[in-house]
């Protein structure tokens, strides 16, 4: 199975500040059809996970473009331009490349 | 608009068999695949199985030898069942809508406990 490393674990922000979370993958997510299935999700507390960034970095329906997603292979990024109090919760990446499709452990990220 | 809803027994004894189902609208399941995901209580997220719309179905290797998903298209519903059940499935179960996973139900707890 595919292995999702997400790094760090968890983080501590202000309102406003910027922050980015990693996402590696024990394998290439770049499917054969040439596109990369790395999807990223936050769950907010008390909620379902929720689709933010598609296919490494496609903006979610309705997602503010203060969320970007970069990267490639076997590497990826997700930043957070400008946290908002509504952005805490706990955000995962996700590979759908490969089955069975796994997810990261979990950034969790908390006010400071 | 899209919706997913997960619906299930709450409470489950040990070996015995869970049934859950997920009842979507605002698409077609011949149309959008369906994945469910489950997540034990206080940590991460497991895919557990898919049904695709034409038909076909993936499972979570760790668990395929007891899990079953199907669907019945006139009812828009996709229906997972998994036997053998030990306290370790003890998790909110949710479905959500294809690989992508751009809509998600709110989930159902299903808690393995005699």
């Amino acid at each position: 199975d595919v292995v999702m490393t997400q790094t760090p674990p968890s983080l501590s922000v202000a309102i406003g500040q910027s922050v980015s979370i990693s996402c590696k993958s024990s394998q290439s997510l770049v499917y054969s059809d040439g596109k990369t299935y790395l999807h990223w999700l936050l769950q907010s507390p008390g909620q379902s996970p929720k689709l933010l960034i598609y296919q490494v970095s496609n903006l979610g329906s309705g997602v503010p473009d203060r969320f970007s997603g970069t990267g490639s292979q076997k590497d990826f990024t997700l930043k957070i331009s400008r946290v908002e109090a509504e952005d805490l919760g706990v955000y995962y990446c996700v590979q759908a490349t490969h089955f069975p499709y796994t997810f990261g452990a979990g950034t969790k990220l908390e006010l400071k | 608009q899209v919706q997913l809803k997960e619906s299930g027994p709450g409470l489950v004894q040990p070996s015995r068999t869970l049934s859950l189902t997920c009842t979507v609208s605002g698409f077609s399941l011949t149309s959008y695949g369906v994945s469910w995901v489950r997540q034990p209580p206080g940590k991460g997220l497991e895919w557990i199985a898919a049904i695709w719309s034409g038909g076909s179905t993936d499972y979570n290797s760790a668990l395929k030898s007891r899990l079953s998903i199907s669907r019945d298209t006139s009812k828009s519903q996709v229906l997972l069942k998994m036997n053998s059940l030990q306290t370790e499935d003890t998790a909110m179960y949710f479905c959500a809508r294809g690989g992508y996973f751009d809509f998600w139900g709110p989930g159902t707890m299903v808690t393995v406990s005699s």
